[in-house]
């Protein structure tokens, strides 16, 4: 069965700080991975998709995310946080034919300035 | 409108009711999503509509669960004798098209469910 793993369920950085938050997947065929992020009081929104090619895919707000198919893993990095980066990430497979998505259990961020 | 609207924003029921949760997806989206999201979890797949068909229905939990979209456009999630464990986040998306491609989903903001 498919399923995505985060590991961190709660990270507290000060600004400036880097940030990596761990995603691990289990899904034996091609893998289409996305990170979404959840502002406080706002919906989901798309950070980085990777899809195929290069497995170093850049997103909005200077994050970035490295695909690692040995590893089935797919980690979220940012070398400097700020304090309105503070939210929840989903990590996310997509399965299927369609765009049904498999998430991860969440990641809260806490930026503190 | 610009985006994924959901109504109510917050429902409150007592155990055994039923209630109804709409979603109006961005026009001309093909594809609509409902998910849950319990306190503490990310979002868990309901079900899956492209236009007026329900292709996957295999993440409602139970019986109790019921969604349509009749006419392709606007979707309604209705839960039948609503449980405590039925208290939740349900989100709806909608995507472009029909198939899997290189597009995102837009999410609604949700309609938060209090079953008391």
């Amino acid at each position: 069965a498919q399923s995505v793993s985060q590991h961190n369920h709660h990270v507290i950085l000060s600004e400036a700080a880097s940030l990596e938050l761990g995603c691990n997947y289990s899904y034996g065929g091609t893998v289409n991975l996305f990170w979404y992020v959840q502002y406080p009081g706002q919906h989901l929104q798309l950070l980085l998709k990777y899809f195929s090619g290069d497995p170093l895919v850049k997103g909005i707000k200077g994050f970035e995310a490295e695909f690692i198919k040995s590893k089935f893993s797919f980690n979220l990095r940012k070398p400097s946080v700020q304090w309105s980066d503070t939210a929840e990430y989903f990590c996310a497979l997509r399965s299927g034919g369609y765009n049904k998505l498999i998430f991860g259990a969440g990641t809260r961020l806490a930026v503190h300035p | 409108g610009a985006g994924v609207s959901q109504s109510p924003r917050y429902k409150v029921a007592k155990r055994g009711q039923d209630v109804a949760l709409r979603c109006d997806p961005i026009s001309g989206h093909v594809s609509l999503f409902w998910y849950q999201q319990a306190l503490g979890q990310g979002p868990e797949f309901l079900t899956y509509f492209q236009n007026e068909a329900q292709l996957d229905k295999s993440g409602l939990p139970s019986d109790r669960f019921f969604a349509e979209r009749p006419e392709g456009s606007v979707s309604t999630l209705k839960i039948q004798r609503t449980q405590q464990e039925d208290s939740a986040v349900y989100l709806c998306a909608s995507s472009l098209s029909g198939v899997a491609t290189n597009e995102k989903l837009f999410f609604g903001s949700g309609t938060q469910l209090s079953v008391l």
